[in-house]
């Protein structure tokens, strides 16, 4: 199984400050069929389901403010908000889809400071 | 518009089973993978397994075979997660996802408490 393992668990940031998440899968991810590397970030709000934010660790999906970037390849991967607000407060979760089990980070609570 | 609507809460008794279900609509069911995602109170997301409706082929986590299945009634374009023997540990918010690769769309959970 491919283990990803997330950092730091926990971050306050102020409001308009730069937030970064990392994560680190325990092989590489990369999908040579298109060159892309397998790997999701996801919102995480009380109440609601999980909201994909990127794919192919840099793909804005449609909607998501582009305060939200992600980049990295192989094995590490970062997920950055450019200028928290405060509806980002949330838990964020990266995950692999290059191979079954599909394996998640153990998360990151996002808070404000 | 693509939207998954799953199935009420449930309350259970230790060493029983459940079965959630997962009604897709606003694209075509038997052409992408449904996945199951868990989440225990306190704990982050952790993955059942997969069913791809077109075949009815299934993949498990390995800690719960034995214990789940998963299946579709195409003529209701409905996916079903069944998990047997529950125990108190089975208790959490049990999602439903469409995947094209990535997990587009999720159904909004269903809470399954497990208590004596």
């Amino acid at each position: 199984d491919i283990v990803m393992t997330q950092s730091p668990e926990s971050l306050a940031v102020s409001l308009g400050e730069r937030a970064t998440i990392n994560c680190k899968s325990s092989q590489s991810i990369f999908y040579s069929s298109n060159s892309k590397n397998s790997l999701a970030w996801f919102q995480h709000k009380p109440g609601q389901p999980p909201r994909l934010l990127i794919s192919w660790a840099s793909t804005r999906e449609s909607g998501v403010p582009d305060r939200f970037s992600g980049s990295g390849s192989g094995t590490d991967f970062t997920l950055t908000i450019s200028s928290l607000q405060a509806e980002d407060v949330a838990v964020y979760y990266c995950q692999q889809y290059y191979n079954t089990p599909r394996t998640f980070g153990q998360g990151t609570k996002v808070e404000i400071k | 518009q693509v939207q998954l609507v799953q199935s009420g809460a449930e309350v259970k008794k230790p060493g029983a089973s459940v079965k959630v279900s997962c009604k897709a609509s606003g694209y075509t069911f038997s052409a992408y993978h449904i996945h199951w995602v868990r989440q225990a109170p306190g704990q982050g997301l952790e993955w059942l397994g997969q069913i791809y409706p077109k075949s009815g082929a299934t993949e498990y986590e390995q800690k719960f075979r034995g214990r789940v299945t998963m299946t579709t009634d195409s003529s209701i374009t409905t996916a079903y997660m069944e998990l047997s023997r529950l125990t108190s540990d089975d208790t959490a918010l049990y999602y439903c996802a469409r995947e094209d690769w990535k997990y587009d769309y999720w159904g909004q959970g269903t809470l399954v408490i497990v208590s004596s």
